[in-house]
C-alpha cells in the first residue's frame, strides 16, 4: 500500500523562487527520504531525515518532518532550471529495508 | 564509475516474449530491489534480495523472477509478456542504512 502522499503534483515557478513541496505518511517510519527523477533517469537521493529530527538542510535544501501530523515538506531555495525534475518522498516500509514512495511533485523551474 | 548499472536502457517485444533485464551494483551493498514504474510515475516494490534470500515479494505475477547469481547482481526476468508489462523497472541497491541508489531504469515496452 502507498505510503506517502505529495503535493502539489505539479508545481511551476521562476528560477530563483523557492519551492515548496509537501509529504503525508500513513504509518510509524524510522525516517523519511526525499529524491530527485530527472526526466527519463533513475532517482537519485537528496537528503534523509531521522524521526527524531525536525529539520536537516543541505545545501538549498531544507526539510522538515513533523511525525506528530506525520508530514514533512522540502523546501528548495533560489531555484535554477536545472532543479527541474519530480520529486519524491520516500518512507522506511519495514525491517526488510524497502522504501515506499509517495507519488511525486513535478517540479517545474522557468528561466 | 556507475554505482548500480542495469541493462538493457530500452527494451521493446513482443507480446508473449521471455526477456531478461540484468543489474549489478559496485557499492559492496547487502540488499538489492528491483521497483516498477508505471506510466503515472508511480513506483512500487517488486522484489528485494538480502544475501541472495528473497525477502520481499508483493503481489507480483509469478511471471516476474529475480535471480541473483551473487551479492553483487540481480537481475529479472520476466516470462510472457503482456502489454500490461509496460512500464520503467528500476534496480537499486542499498547497505543497512535506508539510503538507496537507483539504476538508470529500463523502459519495457510491450507491443
Amino acid at each position: 500500500s502507498q505510503q506517502g502522499e505529495e503535493d502539489p503534483q505539479a508545481l511551476s515557478i521562476q528560477e530563483g523562487e523557492n519551492a515548496t513541496m509537501n509529504c503525508s505518511y500513513k504509518t510509524s517510519i524510522n525516517n523519511l527520504q526525499w529524491y530527485r527523477q530527472n526526466s527519463g533517469r533513475g532517482l537519485v537521493h537528496l537528503i534523509l531525515i531521522r524521526s527524531n529530527e525536525r529539520e536537516k538542510h543541505s545545501g538549498r535544501l531544507r526539510v522538515t518532518l513533523d511525525t506528530s501530523k506525520k508530514s514533512s515538506s522540502l523546501l528548495i531555495t533560489a531555484s535554477r532550471a536545472a532543479d527541474t525534475a519530480s520529486y519524491f518522498c520516500a518512507t522506511d516500509g519495514g525491517s526488510q529495508g524497502n522504501l515506499i514512495f509517495g507519488k511525486g511533485t513535478k517540479l517545474s523551474v522557468k528561466p | 564509475d556507475t554505482a548500480v548499472s542495469q541493462t538493457p536502457k530500452y527494451l521493446v517485444t513482443q507480446m508473449g516474449n521471455d526477456k531478461s533485464i540484468k543489474c549489478e551494483q559496485n557499492l559492496g551493498h547487502d540488499t538489492m530491489y528491483w521497483y516498477k514504474q508505471d506510466s503515472k510515475k508511480f513506483l512500487k516494490i517488486m522484489f528485494s534480495y538480502n544475501n541472495k534470500e528473497l525477502i520481499i515479494n508483493e503481489t507480483v505475477p509469478n511471471r516476474f523472477s529475480p535471480k541473483s547469481p551473487d551479492k553483487a547482481h540481480l537481475n529479472l526476468h520476466i516470462n510472457s509478456l503482456e502489454l500490461g508489462d509496460s512500464a520503467v523497472y528500476f534496480c537499486a541497491s542499498s547497505y543497512r542504512t535506508a539510503i538507496t541508489f537507483f539504476g538508470q531504469g529500463t523502459r519495457l515496452t510491450v507491443v
